[in-house]
């Protein structure tokens, strides 16, 4: 069974930080891996989706990476600002469940100003 | 392009009544959508599974007669909770995607606030 872990659950830093969340899978036979952004009391915004043949994505200060054979991915945001402040949620689509997507418990981000 | 709405954005209804909520894809046919919920301070649980014109398919643990699904027509699909509960309430979420299988991305609805009295 495809379970997803992120770390850390919560993480705080001043603003102008660099920083990285991280998102961990058990079972590497995956389509894809995607990054969200959730605000409180809102739906999910798509960050950056990367497929398994691809390394990275980037798009402007965000950057997320895989590593499928070691399951592992993740996500850089770089000079953090407090716009920032959300719930940072990653999720695999495992091949083996066709098109369902498997989510983390999330990572909720502080920035402050 | 890509969105997703959902209706109504909050709902307030008395216990052992029924709300039904919309999931509307605005310009792309959506060949399947996701019913999810979530839980104070937790990540999305899938509820079911539907594709236009068949029965939904659901999660183990996700009663189907309390949670009536709908995919009527390639540009929506309905969440009933049928006599709600207290322990019903939580924000529930659509998504869609377009395409058979493959590396098709699906987007995400608003989400929909559900409190039962």
């Amino acid at each position: 069974k495809q379970e997803v872990t992120q770390i850390p659950a919560a993480l705080s830093v001043p603003e102008g930080e660099n920083l990285v969340l991280n998102c961990s899978f058990t079972d590497s036979a995956i389509y894809n891996l995607q990054w969200f952004r959730q605000d409180p009391g809102k739906g999910l915004t798509s960050l950056l989706l990367i497929q398994s043949s691809q390394r990275e994505q980037t798009s402007g200060r965000l950057n997320a990476s895989l590593d499928k054979s070691s399951g592992r991915s993740t996500l850089y945001i770089a000079a953090s600002q407090p716009g920032d402040s959300a719930t940072y949620l990653c999720a695999v689509r495992p091949i083996e469940y066709g098109n369902k997507l498997v989510f983390g418990a999330g990572t909720i981000l502080r920035v402050k100003s | 392009g890509a969105v997703v709405s959902q209706h109504p954005s909050r709902v307030i209804c008395k216990s052992g009544t029924s709300v039904k909520i919309e999931c509307r894809s605005l310009d792309f046919q959506a060949t399947t959508m996701f019913w999810y919920r979530q839980f104070p301070k937790k990540s999305l649980m899938l509820m079911a599974t539907s594709n236009e014109g068949s029965k939904a398919t659901y999660e183990q643990g996700v009663e189907k007669d309390k949670f009536l699904i709908n995919h009527a027509s390639l540009t929506l699909s309905t969440l009933t909770v049928t006599s709600a509960h207290p322990e019903d309430s939580s924000f529930y979420i659509c998504s869609a995607r377009y395409g058979g299988l493959g590396n098709n991305e699906q987007f995400f609805g608003p989400g929909t606030r559900l409190t039962v009295l």
